[in-house]
């Protein structure tokens, strides 16, 4: 068991750039969750997978965001024309099977839109 | 939607004192109850969680029980080290269509200052 990694850990970019991040979960995982999280608050829900299908996605989640898991493993995160806004953690999560939402989290990906 | 609501931060206490963090909840249905916690560096951990009500969930000396009547599960511990430094978040399951958990909807976060 090798946690949840995701890369890279930190990202600068200009505003309207596009930017992707990766996350692989846990190997066995099946469930797969991206969130994000702004300094003072609590991590809010984006999006989820199971196996490599996209079953929800929150309004947060703009048009400019996408998300995609092939083959049921890793996942990427794709923002296009960053915005200001955009600045905060994004943090993946998985977990096992669907009776247990216990989620194991990665480290984050900072990403800071100048 | 659904929600939780915790007690505003930061707490500061010294070694060995009495821990409180509140967390209530709004839902529907019969969700889990979490906390999880995050070290200075470190991504989010499971601290301990209850599935229904009446359960309380224990580790690490800290203990929270799922109240239906009061809607709340409050983070407990009687004597705090400097090590328990950290942030604390309180969270609920979402439940789908079908009746079974699959998100996570988090409270703001409470910042615990241990001082020697």
């Amino acid at each position: 068991d090798t946690g949840v990694s995701q890369d890279p850990r930190h990202k600068i970019t200009k505003r309207g750039q596009n930017v992707t991040f990766r996350c692989d979960p846990i190997s066995e995982h099946n469930r797969l969750y991206w969130y994000r999280q702004t300094l003072g608050q609590g991590p809010e829900f984006l999006t989820y997978f199971q196996n490599e299908a996209q079953l929800e996605k929150s309004r947060l989640l703009s048009d400019r965001f996408s998300a995609e898991r092939p083959k049921g493993s890793f996942s990427t995160l794709e923002i296009q024309r960053t915005e200001q806004g955009d600045s905060a953690m994004y943090l993946c999560a998985s977990s096992l099977g669907t009776a247990s939402v216990k989620l194991f989290f990665g480290s984050g990906t900072q990403l800071s839109v100048l | 939607g659904n929600s939780v609501t915790q007690m505003e931060g930061p707490v500061t206490l010294s070694e060995e004192a009495f821990l409180t963090i509140n967390c209530t909840y709004t839902a529907t249905g019969y969700p889990s109850l979490f906390w999880y916690v995050q070290y200075p560096g470190e991504g989010l951990q499971l601290l301990l969680k209850a599935t229904k009500a009446d359960d309380k969930g224990s580790n690490k000396g800290f203990e929270a029980t799922y109240r239906k009547e009061t809607t709340s599960f409050h983070l407990e511990k009687g004597s705090v080290q400097v090590s328990d430094s950290a942030v604390y978040f309180c969270a609920l399951s979402d439940l789908d269509s079908g009746g079974s958990n699959y998100k996570l909807t988090f409270g703001k976060g409470t910042l615990l200052t241990v001082n020697p």
